[in-house]
């Protein structure tokens, strides 16, 4: 039962580099969602995407893009790495945009 | 601008007592309410949830209290363990998910 899975776990870029955090989910949930977490500051939402082929911005969408091709895979893209960048990247799942199943987390850290 | 608003941002409770937490929300077209637990290195994970078409909603040692007019909603944790040690996140939902800063309780023994 392996839900909703990020890769990678823990990642140090450069800045100015680029990276894609990728994430899969087996539960066929129309909902996806990337979310950061910093410190005091809570959830904040990057993107989300309520099916295939349609995404949305959330809250703090500036320095990233997603994708959604397919059902299973929500990527998200990091362009041109910035310090500000470094936090702990949350994908998620839902199948009807309430209860949301979170990921492990991926450790991001901008140098 | 944070759309919920939580507080206290930590919280110490002796074992056996009651936990406290209270969030505010704006946007009145917010219709979901959960509150979601977090142990460190570890993804949040559902607790318990309300819609606001009822008062108050209780799973065992966990109660939230919903107060619509004043778009307020708290979380009461009884008898509370030091195993219920955990940052815990308030949010709310109309298809997009927006979560509270967070609260870290420590129960202690």
């Amino acid at each position: 039962n392996a839900g909703v899975t990020q890769t990678p776990k823990f990642r140090i870029l450069k800045i100015g580099q680029s990276m894609t955090l990728q994430c899969t989910q087996d539960m066929n949930h129309n909902y996806m969602y990337w979310y950061r977490q910093d410190p005091g500051m809570g959830l904040k939402l990057i993107y989300y995407s309520v099916g295939a082929g349609i995404t949305d911005k959330g809250e703090v969408p500036n320095g990233y893009n997603v994708s959604r091709s397919t059902t299973e895979d929500f990527p998200l893209r990091l362009e041109l790495a910035a310090p500000s960048q470094t936090s702990v990247y949350f994908c998620a799942s839902s199948p009807t945009g309430n209860t949301i199943y979170f990921g492990e987390g991926s450790w991001l850290t901008v140098v | 601008q944070q759309q919920v608003k939580q507080s206290p941002q930590s919280l110490i409770v002796q074992k056996g007592g009651i936990s406290i937490i209270n969030c505010a929300y704006e946007n009145t077209a917010f219709d979901y309410f959960p509150w979601y637990q977090q142990f460190p290195g570890k993804g949040p994970a559902l607790l318990i949830a309300i819609r606001p078409d009822v008062s108050e909603k209780k799973e065992g040692r966990f109660t939230i209290s919903f107060n619509k007019s004043a778009k307020q909603f708290s979380l009461h944790i009884m008898d509370s363990q030091p195993g219920d040690s955990a940052t815990y996140f308030c949010a709310a939902s109309n298809n997009d998910m927006r979560f509270g800063a967070g609260t870290r309780l420590t129960v202690k023994p």
